[in-house]
């Protein structure tokens, strides 16, 4: 079955510096990837739609300027979270589809702990 | 987006069937019902997805109610390592899935 992989699975830094977090399908092609938060005991929250070649689609709420997407290939997405803080620990997961209606693929996820 | 409705948490005994339910009273005609799962600390996982008629894998079943306004994902036999958060989302437009509070699962020996 179709794979995706997330690098580095768990990452400490200090706040204020930033963090880019890699998404990548290993056996297909991925046209959209999504970006997913997901704090402890609740639900994953959807945080970008990242379409390969154009800027990411952001949700309401979600800092764009803060949480930066490029997609620049149609196997990989990054994520870079910039001028992390403490509030920004997190577990983050991201997911990539081919087209249509079908099922989501998504990676293990990377936890952030920011000190 | 269409919502979907399941409890919070459910326990079953190990090797026994689990019926996880959900309603979604307001599916449009178009809205293809996808069940995922999520395993501590792991990315959700495919489960199973249907539009109108019963479907099987050889992870689950999932049956649709006639007129789509609930389903049931079965598990045939429940193992240990079936025990995570299940999630019963609604796509409509092949883009973004939404994740609700989905229902945790725990399996007993």
């Amino acid at each position: 079955g179709a794979v995706v992989s997330q690098h580095p699975s768990w990452v400490i830094c200090k706040s204020g510096t930033s963090v880019k977090i890699e998404c990548r399908s290993l056996d297909f092609q991925a046209t959209t990837m999504f970006w997913y938060r997901q704090f402890p005991k609740q639900s994953l929250m959807l945080m970008a739609t990242s379409n390969e070649g154009s800027k990411a689609t952001y949700e309401q709420g979600v800092e764009k300027d803060k949480f930066l997407i490029n997609h620049a290939s149609l196997t990989l997405s990054t994520l870079t979270v910039t001028s992390a803080h403490p509030e920004d620990s997190s577990f983050y997961i991201c997911s990539a589809r081919v087209s249509g209606i079908g099922k989501q693929y998504f990676g293990p996820g990377t936890r952030l702990t920011v000190t | 987006d269409a919502k979907t409705t399941q409890p919070n948490s459910m326990e079953s005994n190990e090797e026994e069937p689990v019926h996880l339910p959900c309603n979604h009273s307001t599916i449009s005609g178009t809205d293809y019902i996808h069940w995922y799962r999520q395993l501590p600390s792991q990315g959700p996982e495919y489960v199973i997805h249907g539009l109108t008629s019963n479907v099987n894998n050889r992870m689950a079943s999932l049956a649709i109610a006639e007129d789509r306004k609930s389903s049931t994902l079965i598990l045939h036999r429940a193992t240990l390592r079936d025990a995570a958060v299940y999630y019963c989302i609604l796509d409509n437009a092949g883009n973004m899935l939404t994740f609700g509070g989905g229902t945790r699962l725990m399996v007993k020996p």
